[in-house]
Order: C-alpha cells, then sequence, then structure tokens
C-alpha cells in the first residue's frame, strides 16, 4: 500500500519554462513533507520541506504547496534550469521519531 | 561539512556471499537508516536503528540484518547475496527529533 505516490514516472520541460512535480499522499497522519533530488551514482540531497500547518514554502527557484483537504504537494522550479535535471523525490513522516516515507520519484529533464 | 560515508562506491559480489555495507556519519546522529533505490520502485525501506545496539525492521528486511555497535557505524549484512539484491543502497542519518535526513553518496551493489 503506497502511502506516498508520484504518479508521473518522468517530466520534460523547456530551460526557463515551469516544472511542476506533483505528489499525493495517503496518510492523514503525515505533517512534514519533504523533496529531495537525485543525481546518478549520488546520494539524495534536501531540497525543501513543508510543515503541515503551512500551504506555501518558498525557497528561491523553489516553492512547495501543500492541499491538506486534497492530501496534495507540488513543487514547482521557475525558471527551470539544464543542470534541474534530476530524480526528484517526495518523502512524508507523522510526528514522532518515523522513518521518512518515499515515493517513487519523478525524472525530470530540463532540455536547453 | 557534516557527512554520512559509505565505504564503497561500486560493489561486485557472487551469489551465496555474505556482503557487508558500511556507513559512518560524523554528525553524532542517534537515527540511522538503510534503502535500497531500484528503477520503478523508489526508495524502500530495509532497516533503521534509533540508537546504538537499536533496530527495526523496514518495509523490506527480509535477507538483510543490521549492526549498530557504535553510533557512528550501521552496516548492512546481506546475509547469503542473491541476484534480486542487486541494487543501490543508500545510507542516511538524522539527529533525534529532526525531519530531514542526511544521505550518503550511495553503493551499487551488483550479484552476479
Amino acid at each position: 500500500d503506497q502511502q506516498v505516490k508520484q504518479n508521473s514516472p518522468s517530466l520534460s520541460v523547456q530551460e526557463g519554462r515551469i516544472s511542476i512535480l506533483n505528489c499525493d499522499y495517503t496518510n492523514s497522519m503525515f505533517d512534514y513533507f519533504l523533496w529531495y533530488k537525485k543525481y546518478p551514482a549520488e546520494g539524495p540531497t534536501f531540497l525543501i520541506s513543508i510543515s503541515s500547518i503551512k500551504d506555501k514554502n518558498e525557497d528561491g527557484r523553489f516553492t512547495v504547496f501543500l492541499n491538506k483537504s486534497a492530501k496534495h504537494l507540488s513543487l514547482h522550479i521557475v525558471p527551470s534550469q539544464p543542470g534541474d535535471s534530476a530524480v526528484y523525490f517526495c518523502a512524508a513522516r507523522s510526528s514522532g521519531n518515523t522513518p521518512l516515507v518515499f515515493g517513487k520519484g519523478t525524472r525530470l529533464s530540463v532540455i536547453a | 561539512d557534516v557527512k554520512v560515508t559509505q565505504s564503497s562506491r561500486y560493489l561486485v559480489k557472487r551469489t551465496g556471499e555474505k556482503v557487508f555495507l558500511e556507513c559512518v556519519q560524523d554528525m553524532d546522529h542517534e537515527n540511522m537508516f538503510w534503502y535500497r533505490q531500484d528503477p520503478g520502485l523508489g526508495l524502500r525501506l530495509i532497516y533503521f536503528s534509533y540508537d546504538v545496539k537499536m533496530k527495526e525492521k523496514g518495509d523490506i528486511p527480509e535477507g538483510y540484518s543490521v549492526s549498530r555497535e557504535k553510533k557512528e557505524r550501521f552496516s548492512l549484512i546481506l546475509e547469503s547475496a542473491s541476484t534480486n539484491q542487486t541494487s543501490m543502497y543508500l545510507c542516511a542519518s538524522r539527529q533525534q527529533g529532526a525531519y530531514g535526513y542526511t544521505f550518503g553518496s550511495g553503493t551499487r551493489l551488483t550479484v552476479v
């Protein structure tokens, strides 16, 4: 039973345009959400996060939106750059000392 | 700069061998985790440890065991390697109460 779902395995975007990566979750106990970025042959690196008490968090070109009623979050990258080409993982956790639950990832390709 | 170090980037082992994957962190983190990443399956949790000498099964513990004798080191053991354990193995650590992980660079294990 997948608690965190990234339904788009891949996404292709032109350089300079907006990239929107989506993530849905089923566990209503999740209260913190994170996005990680992963290049081939490297470990994932933290990108941005959001607490369930917020609906938006921005960091430079990256913005995460959370819609709790829909159990949906999205990562917006604008403008997209070729260096953004990577696999993006959505992750979530509930309160307490629990492990992160990851989605299957979305491969973003930014075309110059 | 804080670090999670995985001892090998690439490993090739034979079916039936006992395999040790080592992970060391220098951040004095209490929590440590082992995930495997496979195409189309995302990051799946194998085992985790809340503190020294403690271990908890994740979602896919079969065929694996772990050891945490010291706080900084978390070892993943493949008791008898099989070809379906060919994967990218990722170690991560986290401070107690924190949300995000710091990941190592990963070990690409091939079992032949």
